[in-house]
């Protein structure tokens, strides 16, 4: 089975600086994938980033980069020059395989609040 | 683009009743999923559908059931809706994918919040 842990369920940043989301994971499998997803308040889910287990480099969309660090188990997001559209709910998710098709497994989530 | 619908944004029912909860999407995917989200709890598969008229339970699938009878649509039915079940209900879908590790992100609605009284 899978499990994926986010410990922070609020964080505070202040506009223009970086913050990390932390995400750890458990799986058996040795291939897997491992998405961020963010949820405003206006409640839809929208992809962020993505990172394979076979990946060797860490991945990066823009401002939002994935601190992979296999041997830990970790998928932290780092979101770089926060603004205030950055206030949100982020999901971190694992595929893993179930019957016959694959499923991701959530995260409890973490609230990001960005301030002046 | 792809694009994800569901049926209601906010829909409210009293306890006994049937209810369905509509998804559909446009781009062809083979998967479809339906999860209920509840705060603390993070996202919960109820179920999901990797092909026309074929179904598998998620994690919480007890007082639900689906149907697909069409690739592009999947609906959540509640037989007999209970308070319980008061939560965000979020509709997913993704193209087939075999490797665990590959790119193939899921697509969500924008949800429908039920509340049953």
């Amino acid at each position: 089975a899978q499990k994926i842990t986010q410990t922070q369920p609020g964080m505070f940043v202040q506009e223009k600086e970086a913050v990390t989301l932390d995400c750890t994971y458990d799986t058996s499998d040795p291939s897997y994938g491992l998405f961020w997803y963010k949820q405003p308040s206006s409640g839809e889910m929208i992809f962020l980033i993505y990172q394979g287990s076979y990946d060797q480099q860490n991945a990066t969309e823009g401002r939002y980069s994935l601190n992979f660090q296999k041997a830990r188990k970790s998928a932290n997001l780092v979101i770089s020059a926060s603004q205030l559209g950055d206030s949100a709910m982020y999901f971190c998710a694992m595929r893993g395989r179930t019957g016959t098709a694959s499923k991701l497994t959530f995260g409890t989530g973490t609230r990001l609040q960005v301030t002046l | 683009d792809v694009k994800v619908t569901q049926s209601s944004r906010y829909l409210v029912k009293r306890t006994g009743e049937k209810v369905f909860l509509e998804c559909v999407q446009d781009m062809d995917h083979e998967n479809m999923f339906w999860y209920r989200q509840d705060p603390g709890l993070g996202l919960r598969l109820i179920y999901f559908s990797y092909d026309v008229k074929m179904k598998e339970k998620g994690d919480i699938p007890e007082g639900y059931s689906v149907s697909r009878e069409k690739k592009e649509r999947f609906s959540l039915i509640l037989e007999s809706a209970s308070t319980n079940q008061t939560s965000m209900y979020l509709c997913a879908s993704s193209h087939l994918t075999r490797r665990l590790a590959g790119l193939s992100e899921q697509y969500f609605g924008p949800g429908t919040r039920l509340t049953v009284t």
